[in-house]
């Protein structure tokens, strides 16, 4: 049974750039999270998609958005790149509305310079 | 963002030692969550809590959902060096909604 799955691993942009990140929910879930993991600090709720729409946000500016495909799969796009966006990037997927707890993913590290 | 405070920041034990480290919010959570997270990986879910008052425990680890709902507090018994890594508690005040994290423990076992 496959876990919650990210893509790529790793990657590095300048800022001003855009990027996209890519996450395939654990098998039979069809709930998707976002989180942004600063260095040495715990993760940050950015956004959640459930049936294709984003459902709770977290206070994150408009640069991020995402994205969930009728697979459950999901993207999570940032544009004009900051230093500070920096992170290592959580998807976590889960169920609804059983509120089953979110599992994770390995995460993508961006660094942006 | 709100963050629950987590502490201790870190830990430096000897193998076989007990843990315990603990999470608190100045907001109610309907459920607690305790995730290990290895360097460059994800975090891995430890234990859930559902219920105030619940005591849970998976193998070495138990972990206690407080009576107030803005607390909780994680125990490991008999360390080992595996046990290494950052242990996060997370709370979740609705069913299926976001994760609110605490700062992490960084925990070091010595052989």
């Amino acid at each position: 049974d496959a876990g919650v799955t990210q893509s790529p691993t790793h990657l590095i942009k300048t800022r001003g750039q855009q990027v996209t990140l890519r996450c395939s929910p654990k098998s039979g879930h069809d709930t998707v999270s976002w989180y942004q993991q600063a260095l040495g600090q715990g993760p940050q709720f950015i956004f959640q998609y459930y049936e294709e729409e984003e459902r709770q946000r977290g206070n994150f500016p408009d640069r991020f958005s995402g994205h969930q495909f009728p697979n459950y799969s999901s993207e999570l796009n940032v544009n004009a790149l900051l230093l500070g966006d920096s992170a290592l990037y959580l998807c976590a997927s889960s169920v609804r509305p059983a509120g089953e707890t979110q599992y994770f993913g390995p995460g993508t590290r961006l660094l942006v310079l | 963002g709100q963050q629950l405070n987590q502490s201790p920041q870190s830990m430096f034990i000897q193998e076989g030692e007990d843990v315990s480290m603990n999470c608190t919010s100045s907001s109610i959570f309907n459920t607690w969550l305790w995730y290990k997270q290895d360097p460059g990986e994800g975090p891995v879910l430890l234990i859930a809590l559902y219920k105030a008052g619940e005591l849970t425990s998976n193998g070495r680890l138990t972990a206690q959902f407080g009576i107030t709902r803005k607390d909780s507090f994680l125990n490991i018994s008999a360390s080992i060096p595996s046990d290494v890594g950052i242990y996060f508690c997370a709370g979740q005040q609705t069913s299926g909604s976001r994760l609110t994290f605490g700062e992490g423990t960084q925990l070091t076992v010595n052989p």
